[in-house]
């Protein structure tokens, strides 16, 4: 069974600092990762996808994530954070086969943004 | 382009009693979800559609909740008798999920439940 782990449910940044979540991953087959984020009272909106192309995956609003496969890790990470990143962050494994596009996803984590 | 629609976005209900929440996903996106979000958790898969028909309904509490999605268009999911435990934030997704690769899920506001 595929599952997610995300390390440290509430991070803590200073604006313009480096952003850092973390996210660890199981799967028997190659994975499909996601990062999606959440703001308050809102729907997920992806910002980015890893599909075994490039292990290096750049998504909307600066934000990157690498795939390391002997670490089986998908951290997400943004050189300069700024106020309006503060929101729930969440890491999704794909289950499954390609089409049928089920998603498993992690407790998530609330990034808060200090001024 | 619109998005996913759902509604309503807030519902409070006692416990026992029913509720339905409705979803219309993208236009010709053929592959719909349902997902439960429980406060500090992340989204859970209930159902999962292609088309009209059923995919994956493993982890639907099938003795109350309910989900159809007629002519694969609009699909409504519904809870009786409701439980305390119900209370979540109800998520409706859809995605084209044609071709070899995973296809990007776009997600509705949702519909946050309180039972009291």
């Amino acid at each position: 069974a595929q599952s997610v782990t995300q390390l440290g449910s509430h991070v803590s940044v200073s604006e313009g600092a480096l952003v850092l979540l973390r996210c660890n991953y199981s799967s028997s087959v190659p994975p499909y990762l996601f990062w999606y984020v959440q703001y308050p009272n809102q729907g997920l909106q992806l910002l980015l996808k890893y599909t075994s192309a490039a292990t290096l995956v750049k998504g909307i609003n600066g934000f990157e994530a690498e795939f390391k496969k002997s670490e089986t890790s998908f951290h997400l990470t943004k050189p300069s954070a700024h106020m309006s990143d503060a929101a729930e962050y969440f890491c999704a494994v794909g289950s499954g086969s390609s089409n049928t596009g089920k998603l498993i996803f992690g407790q998530g984590t609330t990034l808060q943004v200090k001024p | 382009e619109a998005g996913v629609a759902q509604s309503p976005r807030y519902k409070i209900i006692e416990k026992r009693q029913s509720v339905a929440f409705w979803c219309n996903p993208i236009s010709g996106h053929a592959t719909l979800y349902w997902y439960q979000q429980i406060l500090g958790q992340g989204p859970k898969l209930l159902i999962q559609f292609q088309n009209n028909g059923v995919v994956d309904d493993s982890q639907l509490p099938k003795d109350r909740f309910s989900a159809e999605r007629l002519k694969g268009v609009d699909s409504t999911l519904k809870i009786q008798p409701a439980k305390l435990e119900d209370s979540a934030v109800y998520l409706c997704a859809s995605s084209l999920n044609r071709g070899p690769t995973y296809n990007e899920q776009f997600f509705g506001p949702g519909t946050r439940l309180t039972v009291l």
